[in-house]
C-alpha cells in the first residue's frame, strides 16, 4: 500500500489566479497520476506525472493549463493555472505501487472552489 | 466505445438491510475490475479486484461478482452499517495499466438509522 498526502485539502480561489497542489508519497513509486473529479461526476485522468521528464497529458488537458512537476519518485505538484469557475473540482493524486495488480492508491484530494 | 455504467445512481436503505449495486461494462480487452469505496471528502479506496476468471470475491460484508460473458459485475453489501454510506465506483482496467482505466460514475449509497 501507499500513504499519500495532499496539500491543500481545500481552497477557495479567485478567478484568474493559479493554485499549486502538492502530493507526497511515503514510498518511492514509479507510476503517479493526477485525476479530476467534478461535482457528481466520475474521475477523469488529467495526466501521468513522469519523473525527470514532461508529464503525459490526456486528451482535453494541456500543459499550459495544468503544469505538473515530478522532481523525484515520492513527490509531485499539479498547478491549475488562470482558474475559472469551471475548474472547481476535487483534484486527486494517485499512485500504483505494484504494476502487476494495477491497484490505484489515492490521496485525500484537494477540493478547489473558484469564485 | 469503452464505457462503464453503474446503477442505481443513488440508493437509500435502512441500517441492517442488504443491497446490491450493479456495474455493466463494454471495455475490451478486459484485464480486471475493481470496486472502490469513496467516503465524502476522501479519496477512493479499493474494496475488491476481480480478474477475468474469477466469479466471486468477498471482503468482509462486501461480496463482488463478475460475469465476464455478460460483462456485468455486482457489489453486494450485507447487514449495512452507517459507515457504508459512501460512493461506490466500478473501475475496469484494460491492460493492468493505470493509464488504461475506465471509471464508472458511481452509486451514491446512503444508510439511514
Amino acid at each position: 500500500s501507499a500513504v499519500i498526502s495532499q496539500k491543500p485539502s481545500r481552497d477557495i480561489c479567485q478567478r484568474g489566479t493559479s493554485l499549486t497542489i502538492q502530493c507526497q508519497v511515503d514510498s518511492q513509486v514509479t507510476m503517479m497520476f493526477w485525476y479530476r473529479q467534478q461535482p457528481g461526476q466520475s474521475l477523469t485522468l488529467i495526466a501521468t506525472a513522469n519523473q525527470g521528464s514532461e508529464a503525459t497529458y490526456e486528451s482535453g488537458f494541456v500543459i499550459d493549463k495544468f503544469p505538473i512537476s515530478r522532481p523525484n519518485l515520492t513527490f509531485s505538484t499539479l498547478t491549475v493555472s488562470n482558474m475559472s469557475p469551471e475548474d472547481s473540482s476535487i483534484y486527486l493524486c494517485s499512485v500504483v505501487v505494484q504494476a502487476n495488480t494495477g491497484e490505484l492508491f489515492f490521496g485525500e484530494g484537494s477540493r478547489l472552489t473558484v469564485l | 466505445k469503452n464505457q462503464v455504467e453503474q446503477s442505481p445512481q443513488s440508493l437509500i436503505i435502512l441500517e441492517g438491510k442488504n443491497c446490491t449495486l450493479q456495474c455493466n461494462y463494454t471495455v475490451s480487452p478486459f484485464s480486471n475490475l475493481r470496486w472502490y469505496k469513496q467516503d465524502t471528502g476522501r479519496g477512493p479506496v479499493s474494496l475488491t479486484i476481480m480478474t477475468f476468471s474469477e466469479n466471486t470475491k468477498s471482503n468482509g460484508r462486501y461480496t463482488a461478482t463478475l460475469d465476464a460473458d455478460t460483462k456485468q459485475s455486482s457489489l453486494h453489501i450485507t447487514a449495512s452499517q452507517l459507515s457504508d454510506s459512501a460512493s461506490y465506483i466500478c473501475v475496469v482496467n484494460l491492460y493492468s495499466s493505470a493509464s488504461k482505466i475506465i471509471f464508472g460514475s458511481g452509486t451514491r449509497l446512503s444508510i439511514r438509522p
